[in-house]
């Protein structure tokens, strides 16, 4: 496979801070994205990082450090809404339109 | 506001069936592409068109076939389904792949008996 890694579920109370970790191998990157998908529905687009720093956006922010292979996606202020699956896509490759994406993280968001 | 709309959204085949995924998108964009979502599983990409007339294979298109006459269509089609088919298959579009998001539809849920 691709190798992209990250935990499979979290859980957290509503208020809270949870931060997503994604690790990829580095060879070929082009780009990492982080994708929300609640369940049954369509992912849709949260944030990208190319360069190495935080991107922030809002309650959601994203860190990438290319040379560690290596992105998280912090959630701040948890509200039950956010209880989806968090999905790390890393675009790998001289090839356009090869986006790899991990398993996905599930979040649970508790009252 | 359609976006990218996908017909149909659920479908049971029989093993041997063949069957056409329709995608299409009213966002003039150029890119396009089918992934497949396995429970439990990240996306894997299908196929993908860079333009209409261009397509390329992704990590998992054998069973699989796509054309792009339009900018707007990209179908997918199944020859002679097999239960490893059945998966939730996403149909998305973008304006460019490298540093924008991608729109997805809503997903045909595909079951092979």
């Amino acid at each position: 496979g691709q190798n992209i890694d990250q935990p499979t579920e979290m859980t957290a109370t509503e208020g809270a801070i949870v931060q997503i970790n994604c690790t990829y191998q580095t060879s070929g990157f082009n780009g990492l994205f982080w994708y929300q998908q609640h369940a049954g529905e369509a992912p849709t687009f949260l944030s990208y990082n190319v360069l190495d720093g935080l991107e922030e956006k809002g309650r959601f922010s994203s860190f990438l450090s290319r040379s560690k292979g290596y992105s998280y996606l912090l959630l701040k202020e948890l509200q039950m809404k956010d209880s989806a699956s968090y999905l790390c896509a890393v675009n790998r490759g001289s090839t356009l339109g090869r986006l790899y994406f991990g398993r996905g993280t599930q979040l649970t968001v508790w009252p | 506001n359609a976006g990218v709309t996908q017909t149909p959204k659920f479908r049971i085949l029989k093993i041997g069936q063949s069957m056409t995924l329709q995608c299409t998108q009213d966002m003039n964009h150029n890119y396009m592409y089918w992934y497949r979502q396995d429970p439990g599983m990240g996306l894997k990409l299908i196929y993908y068109s860079v333009g209409a007339g261009i397509t390329d294979k992704g990590e998992v298109p054998n069973g699989y076939n796509v054309s792009r006459s339009t900018t707007e269509d990209f179908p997918l089609r199944l020859e002679l389904a097999a239960p490893s088919q059945t998966s939730v298959y996403f149909c998305a579009s973008s304006p460019q792949t490298m540093n924008t998001e991608a729109f997805f539809g809503q997903g045909t849920r595909l079951t092979v008996v």
